[in-house]
């Protein structure tokens, strides 16, 4: 069965800090996409990065950049001089090659960016 | 904005009530998904319709159900209400239901809660 883990109930820094979000996930394919989305408190969710199992770079995206290490089933993600438009829940989500698209998401990191 | 709209934006029920939750999908996207969020967790998810046609669901029960529409909008529908059926509903969509590397974009989400 699929699943995913994000340890950190809630993060609190302060704005320029840098924070990183911890995603663990577990699954029996080879083949499987990984996602990250934000979800400000408006509630809709916001897509941040996709990434399948055979590419393993670390990407980096402004002041965004995201882990995969394959050898620990974690896919982490940094931000950089944190701000406090930052301030979401933070999902890590994974998806299987079962032939639909199911997400499976964690249960989120609140981040709170204090001025 | 991802060009997804959900309506109502929020909804009070009672306990075996139906409700009817609707989703317009995204520009040129033939695919919508269905997620249900309790306060606190990670969405999970509950089916996909692809061409007008169920080709995925999660672990939710028959009372759950739902349509899409040639112009690849979507209803939810939830009978006999629970009181555990309170959460936020969020609508997805996405390219094409058959390929799996495909994102999918959120809307706002309808908040329902149960009384």
């Amino acid at each position: 069965a699929q699943k995913v883990t994000q340890a950190q109930t809630e993060i609190s820094v302060v704005e320029k800090e840098d924070v990183t979000l911890d995603c663990v996930y577990e699954t029996r394919d080879t083949t499987y996409y990984l996602f990250w989305y934000k979800q400000p408190p408006s509630g809709e969710l916001v897509f941040l990065i996709r990434r399948n199992s055979f590419d393993e770079q670390n990407e980096i995206s402004g002041r965004y950049s995201w882990n995969f290490q394959k050898s620990t089933s974690s896919f982490n993600f940094t931000i950089t001089a944190s701000q406090v438009v930052d301030s979401a829940v933070y999902f890590c989500a994974l998806s299987d090659n079962t032939g639909f698209q199911k997400l499976v998401f964690g249960t989120g990191t609140r981040l709170l960016v204090s001025p | 904005e991802t060009g997804v709209t959900q309506s109502p934006t929020h909804l009070i029920k009672t306990r075996g009530q139906q409700v009817t939750l609707r989703c317009s999908s995204q520009s040129g996207h033939n695919t919508v998904s269905w997620y249900q969020q309790a306060l606190g967790q990670g969405p999970q998810f509950i089916f996909q319709y692809y061409r007008e046609e169920e080709n995925g669901r999660g672990n939710f029960p028959p009372r759950f159900s739902g349509l899409q529409f040639p112009n690849y909008s979507s209803e939810l529908n939830v009978n006999a209400l629970e009181l555990d059926d309170s959460a936020l509903y969020l609508c997805a969509s996405s390219l094409s239901g058959t390929r799996v590397t495909d994102t999918q974009y959120f809307g706002p989400g309808t908040r329902l809660t149960v009384l």
